[in-house]
């Protein structure tokens, strides 16, 4: 089946430390997009992608870096500059152009501070 | 500026009873108009879009949503309401000239009691 896989499920950042989430997906879209959600606010995007080696910044990019070196794959990197990391974080894809298409949401990855 | 409002953070219903989540938007140009629905530690699935046409619109697991251009609102209902239906959902738009970016509501929990 057609999805997107989202690994790790849980994550723990030391203090100082980047930590990667993986976002991987088959459904042969080009577009791709990193949110963050917390608790009693809606999703804010971070950074999304239109095609291959290409990014842009979304509202939310500081603290956060990503790479789009594949179709498949856009993996997001969580730097020590991120001084408030904690949230769940949400990869989503979808054709483009966007258009009139939903997104579609992998289910997510958990990241807490040690 | 452009925005999705979720007036109500929390909606109760009894089971069998019908259900309205509402949602009002504000952008400039014609709206894209979506519903996703969010499981406890899970992605969101999308439910229902309005692009263009008939103000009704019919999605999955039984939901419909009335597009009121006058009153720009995208109202979520249900003819009757089942304990799984108790979730998270949250409205999103795009303005007609963004190809990319959707603007989310904060989401309103839907519980419905036996």
């Amino acid at each position: 089946d057609g999805g997107i896989t989202q690994s790790p499920k849980y994550l723990f950042r030391k203090e100082g430390q980047n930590v990667t989430l993986s976002c991987e997906q088959n459904l042969n879209h080009d577009a791709m997009y990193w949110y963050r959600q917390d608790p009693g606010q809606g999703l804010r995007l971070i950074y999304y992608s239109q095609i291959v080696n290409d990014f842009q910044k979304g509202d939310i990019a500081e603290g956060y870096s990503v790479s789009r070196e594949k179709k498949e794959s856009f993996p997001l990197t969580v730097t020590s500059a991120q001084k408030n990391p904690t949230a769940f974080y949400l990869c989503a894809s979808s054709p483009v152009p966007l258009g009139n298409q939903p997104q579609h949401f992998g289910d997510g990855t958990r990241l807490s501070i040690l | 500026a452009q925005s999705v409002a979720q007036p109500e953070d929390q909606v109760n219903v009894a089971e069998g009873n019908p259900l309205t989540v509402k949602c009002t938007y504000s952008v400039s140009g014609n709206p894209y108009l979506f519903w996703y629905v969010q499981y406890p530690n899970r992605g969101l699935q999308f439910l229902l879009k309005y692009i263009t046409g008939d103000n009704l619109v019919k999605g999955s697991y039984g939901f419909e949503a009335e597009f009121n251009k006058s009153q720009t609102s995208f109202h979520l209902k249900k003819p009757s309401a089942l304990v799984s239906d108790s979730a998270l959902y949250f409205c999103a738009v795009r303005d007609g000239g963004s190809n990319y970016q959707l603007i989310w509501g904060a989401g309103t929990k839907l519980i419905i009691k036996p």
